[in-house]
């Protein structure tokens, strides 16, 4: 899983695999945010889960959300070589304020033709 | 549709140097973020700003500064550049009570 200080992990995997990545984040929040970020270029949102949200759905991509353990998972179905790229969970911070958002580490995704 | 566009793209300095990266975003976002990205780690916020004129310290503020003279751009300067800080700086920014953040490119840092 991924958060602050931790080292960037790094997954290799096959085109068509399903993959699932893990977060933990350490203070409460309203909302886990997942973006991507592809070689050369600043991170994308590609979902947002809500607290009040166990599960969602977005073409190949679940993210799940637990409160109760502050974790978060991205799931991709099918991986394609064009998921290839560095992968951040990331909240907002205790105080509720939404002008603050804190990434995890990251997890570099190779999916390999 | 926005863009977020930071210059430049590759900055190269000496060691003790000032620096300056500029961003500009035509969104019309309150919010504007820079946030530090070092190979193999997450992303560090150093500097944000909620609108024009406003300034707030993140996690990694010793050693920059910044300024937001106008709501469309957020600058950040480095005020000594030292050769552990070579990494990529990201701009970002968002809508006030909005969730989702939108990122520039990036200036990728080189400190000889």
């Amino acid at each position: 899983s991924q958060w602050g200080e931790e080292n960037l992990q790094a997954l290799s995997i096959q085109e068509g695999e399903d993959v699932t990545m893990n977060c933990s984040y350490k203070t409460y929040t309203t909302v886990v945010q997942w973006y991507r970020q592809k070689s050369g270029k600043g991170p994308a949102l590609i979902i947002l889960i809500r607290s009040n949200e166990r599960e969602k759905r977005s073409g190949r991509l679940r993210a799940t959300l637990d409160t109760s353990s502050q974790s978060s998972s991205l799931s991709i179905t099918g991986t394609l070589a064009t998921d290839t790229a560095v992968y951040f969970c990331a909240t907002d911070s205790v105080s509720g304020s939404f002008n603050k958002l804190t990434f995890g580490a990251g997890t570099r995704l190779a999916v390999c033709p | 549709g926005g863009i977020i566009t930071q210059t430049p793209k590759f900055l190269i300095g000496q060691e003790g140097q000032k620096l300056t990266l500029k961003c500009q975003q035509n969104f019309n976002h309150d919010t504007m973020y820079w946030y530090r990205q070092d190979s193999g780690k997450g992303l560090r916020l150093i500097y944000y700003s909620i609108t024009e004129n406003d300034l707030q310290k993140g996690d990694l503020s010793e050693g920059y500064d910044a300024s937001r003279e106008k709501k469309s751009s957020f600058s950040l300067t480095v005020t000594s550049a030292q050769k552990n800080e070579m990494a990529v700086f990201l701009c970002a920014s968002r809508r006030d009570s909005a969730e989702t953040l939108y990122f520039g490119s990036g200036t990728r840092l080189t400190v000889l």
